[in-house]
């Protein structure tokens, strides 16, 4: 079975360009969520998709945003790029809805340079 | 405002002996931790888990312990192994979101 996949693996951008990643997760898996990892930050939640619905959102500004497919295919958008979204975004996915019932199984993630 | 705390940023460990490695949480309403293990230029994947209610679970080699109380788990390895230096990243789950710690880099060496 194919693991999560996320494309581009590495991106350059400038500030207050917007940016889109995309995210295939496992097939059959129906909740997609989304994550950034900075240096020192840990990995914060952006929020997560479930049949196409944003089921959960953390607490990020209205430039970042997502949308998931009916086939379970999710994007997440940056839009006006700062220099402090440099970092990695990180996609996992789950059957239902990730821990504690479904473990969620994380992409290797985009690196996103802001310049 | 970083509710799940890692404050040692790295750990370095002799091959065979054990590592110990520590989180601290500041929300009383998280009722579910994970350790989740990355290597470099790979998504994190799930170690081991451990339910509120419990206050230890233990899965072959790691072994993580809970206290509430402290507000405190610690995720154990023993004996530590070659294979086990990678990033480790304490979560804590409330209501569906999981919110991470910084992560803590174990080096095992031989």
């Amino acid at each position: 079975k194919a693991g999560v996949t996320q494309t581009p693996r590495y991106l350059i951008k400038t500030r207050g360009q917007q940016v889109t990643l995309s995210c295939s997760p496992i097939s059959g898996h129906r909740s997609v969520s989304w994550y950034q990892q900075t240096p020192g930050q840990g990995l914060q939640f952006l929020f997560e998709y479930f049949s196409e619905t944003q089921r959960n959102k953390g607490n990020f500004p209205g430039r970042f945003s997502g949308r998931q497919f009916s086939n379970s295919r999710s994007e997440m958008n940056v839009s006006t790029l700062e220099l402090g979204d440099s970092a990695l975004y990180l996609c996992a996915s789950s059957f239902l809805q990730g821990p504690p019932r479904d473990e969620q199984f994380f992409g290797p993630g985009t690196r996103l340079t802001v310049l | 405002d970083q509710q799940v705390k890692q404050n040692s940023p790295s750990l370095s460990v002799q091959e065979g002996r054990i590592s110990i490695l520590n989180c601290d949480y500041t929300n009383s309403m998280f009722d579910y931790f994970l350790w989740y293990k990355k290597y470099p230029a790979e998504g994190p994947t799930f170690l081991i888990s451990i339910s509120s209610i419990k206050d230890k679970n233990e899965d072959g080699r790691f072994t993580v312990f809970l206290n509430k109380s402290a507000k405190h788990l610690s995720l154990h390895i023993v004996p530590s192994q070659p294979g086990d230096s990678a990033v480790y990243f304490c979560a804590a789950l409330n209501d569906y979101k999981l919110s991470f710690g910084a992560g803590t880099t174990v080096t095992v060496r031989a």
